[in-house]
């Protein structure tokens, strides 16, 4: 089967550098996603990874390591605004479907 | 540019009946995604279309029906109602569905089963 995997919760304090990982097992893929969701709202395309290594957006950056099957999403300089949940992504070979992780809940603490 | 909208923002429904749900993607979109989420299941795969052709179809059961039509709008459809369709209805656009990764989500469908 495919699976994403992610922590369910992580707090950290505001202005802090959190790490979001999301440890996957599927056969190939084309890329790694991540989205943000606050709570009531859609979610919001953050950043790709279509090759291993690191991706920077600003506060945030993602990072990708296809032999150990593992990304992480790093969101620097915590602010309030940064509490929601967090989703890793991937569109399997051959297919036009989205494979979801299972989410993480941030809560930034002030 | 507009955003992605779905209609209606909520609905109840009772068991047993039958519910369509609609999705206008941005402008120019041609693929157009629906997940369910709820939170025990998180965000789940439901179908995409492009062109009006359905090309994957997630692991729901045949009650789970959709269609797109030529102005890239797109319907879902569910029959024979059950309390575990209850759960938040996400359409997703995006330019061509493969070779372009980002995906822009509409609000959703709020639909509550009773």
């Amino acid at each position: 089967g495919q699976s994403l995997e992610q922590p369910s919760e992580v707090t950290a304090v505001e202005g802090a550098i959190v790490q979001i990982n999301c440890t996957y097992q599927t056969s190939g893929f084309y890329g790694l996603s991540w989205y943000q969701q606050h709570d009531g709202g859609a979610p919001t395309f953050l950043s790709y990874n279509a090759l291993d290594g690191l991706e920077e957006t600003g506060r945030f950056s993602s990072f990708l390591s296809r032999s150990d099957s593992y990304g992480y999403l790093l969101l620097q300089e915590l602010q309030m605004k940064d509490s929601a949940s967090y989703f890793c992504a991937v569109r399997p070979v051959g297919t036009y479907k989205y494979i979801f992780g299972t989410g993480t809940r941030l809560k930034v603490l002030a | 540019k507009a955003g992605v909208t779905q209609t209606p923002r909520y609905l109840i429904k009772t068991r047993g009946q039958q519910v369509t749900l609609s999705c206008s993607p941005i402008s120019g979109h041609r693929s157009v995604s629906w997940y369910q989420q709820t939170p025990g299941q998180g965000l789940q795969f439901l179908f995409e279309y492009f062109s009006e052709t359905q090309r994957n179809k997630g692991n729901f059961p045949g009650r789970f029906s959709g269609r797109q039509f030529s102005n890239s709008r797109s319907e879902m459809n569910v029959s024979t109602l059950e309390l575990g369709d209850s759960a938040l209805y996400l359409c997703a656009s995006s330019l061509e569905g493969g070779a372009s990764y980002e995906q822009y989500f509409g609000p959703g469908t709020r639909l509550t089963v009773t």
